[in-house]
């Protein structure tokens, strides 16, 4: 079943901060975050694991709370080049085999 | 420079005419996927495949079949038997196909159906 990201679409000034959750119905070992700009492939942000470990970018940081499903990637201090289309893609279950169920993307535009 | 390509970028086909989208890699990796994206959505899998000479249906096969002859190469054909062709589809691969990889993305090839 599909994640749902929340929220649909942001709209930031540079400099200010943005949160984006994505939250499962199904129990998840790992969370997966993509950016995509407009026609582009989606480029690789971060994983977050089952057990709490962490791997990314040093200036986009991201949580993963198993209890509830749910991750959220936190953005600082915004830069015009955060902005495209942000999507989560999930893993239920440790199958062996990475199958990603991705949501429908949250839409972040920065302005100047 | 290690990567995937896909082509063509763009594509447009008849109703009624399979066409065949390419996916290659040089990156070594196991794994390889095709997605579908439609406006406003997030992506959908078709087909992955772990090895080679091996495939497995996605949420979306219908009308889509696959071949990996080559560890390196993945063809996607979308058949006339698809109902609405018309997305931007994305190939992706990723090293060991094991959890917690990550998946790498190809530019993409946007195909429209006349």
């Amino acid at each position: 079943q599909q994640p749902v990201q929340s929220p649909q679409a942001v709209i930031l000034r540079e400099g200010e901060d943005a949160v984006i959750n994505c939250s499962s119905s199904k129990a998840l070992y790992s969370v997966h975050w993509y950016r995509q700009k407009h026609g582009e492939a989606p480029v690789f942000l971060m994983i977050l694991l089952k057990g709490g470990e962490q791997k990314g970018h040093e200036k986009i940081s991201a949580s993963f709370n198993e209890k509830k499903q749910q991750s959220s990637l936190y953005l600082t201090a915004s830069q015009l080049s955060y902005s495209g289309t942000y999507f989560c893609g999930t893993e239920s279950g440790n199958t062996g085999f990475q199958k990603l169920v991705f949501g429908t993307g949250t839409r972040l535009l920065v302005s100047p | 420079d290690g990567g995937i390509t896909q082509s063509p970028k763009y594509l447009f086909r008849k109703e009624g005419q399979n066409v065949t989208l390419s996916c290659e890699q040089n990156l070594n990796h196991d794994a390889m996927y095709w997605y579908r994206q439609d406006p406003g959505q997030g992506l959908r899998l078709i087909y992955y495949s772990q090895i080679v000479n091996d495939f497995q249906k996605g949420d979306i096969a219908e009308g889509y079949s696959v071949s990996r002859e080559k560890k390196e190469s993945f063809p996607l054909t979308v058949t006339s038997a698809q109902k609405n062709p018309t997305a931007f589809y994305l190939c992706a691969s990723s090293g060991l196909a094991t959890t917690a990889d990550t998946q790498y993305f190809g530019p993409g090839t946007r195909l429209t159906v006349l």
